[in-house]
């Protein structure tokens, strides 16, 4: 199994520009999270989705952050325009799903590194 | 509501001594309970998980937390350090739906040769 798969790992873009951040989650999972990871804020939850809706979007800073998962085995967090303050490592996970008698750990991708100057 | 306090924001300790780390949390619900480590420039990776079998959970590279109701305390611990123990630990708790997961602030913990 490949694990959690987000491209790219770095990213360095200039202010006002729009960057997209993918995710390919572990097959046969159908939740997907998407997390971003500061020294001041720590970890914060995004959004997640299960089998491709969106189940959460209330970590979502505002409207220049945008998410999408058009199928099982991919994802997109896009943010437009970008701001410096969007500087963080970006994690997407996958977990087998939400049930209502178990809870599923999530699988940690390697994190998108984003320099926004 | 559910959180999650991890009451140290560092441990620093000499190899070969315990470890512990600290977790409280609560929840309205029959909660989940993980730990996570993440090393410097990597992702997290599942130490260990509690979902209502046994309170005393083993998990990978010699680390065990026990769950006490009620002390609603999660605490992880190892008996020996090492090392390569030199990351970041995060505490989760997540309702059984999953629907809720909340991470804790994370602990830094530091080994000293």
């Amino acid at each position: 199994d490949a694990g959690v798969i987000q491209s790219p790992r770095h990213e360095v873009t200039e202010m006002g520009q729009e960057v997209t951040l993918r995710c390919k989650p572990i097959s046969g999972h159908n939740s997907l999270f998407w997390y971003r990871q500061t020294m001041m804020r720590g970890l914060e939850l995004l959004i997640y989705f299960n089998n491709n809706v969106p189940i959460d979007d209330s970590g979502m800073p505002e409207d220049r952050f945008s998410a999408k998962m058009p199928n099982a085995s991919f994802s997109t967090l896009k943010i437009q325009p970008s701001e410096p303050r969007d500087s963080a490592v970006y994690f997407c996970a996958s977990s087998k799903g939400l049930a209502e008698t178990s809870s599923y750990e999530q699988y940690f991708g390697p994190g998108t590194r984003l320099t926004v100057t | 509501a559910q959180s999650v306090t991890q009451l140290d924001s560092h441990v620093s300790v000499s190899e070969g001594t315990p470890v512990l780390l600290r977790c409280n949390y609560s929840s309205s619900y029959s909660p989940s309970l993980f730990w996570y480590v993440q090393h410097p420039n990597k992702g997290l990776q599942l130490l260990l998980k509690y979902t209502s079998a046994a309170t005393l959970v083993k998990g990978i590279n010699g680390f065990e937390a026990e769950f006490k109701k009620s002390e609603t305390s999660f605490h992880l611990t190892k008996p020996s350090a090492h090392m390569s123990d030199a990351a970041e630990y995060f505490c989760v708790v997540s309702d059984t739906g999953g629907f809720k997961t909340i991470f804790g602030a994370g602990t830094r913990l530091f080994v000293k040769a």
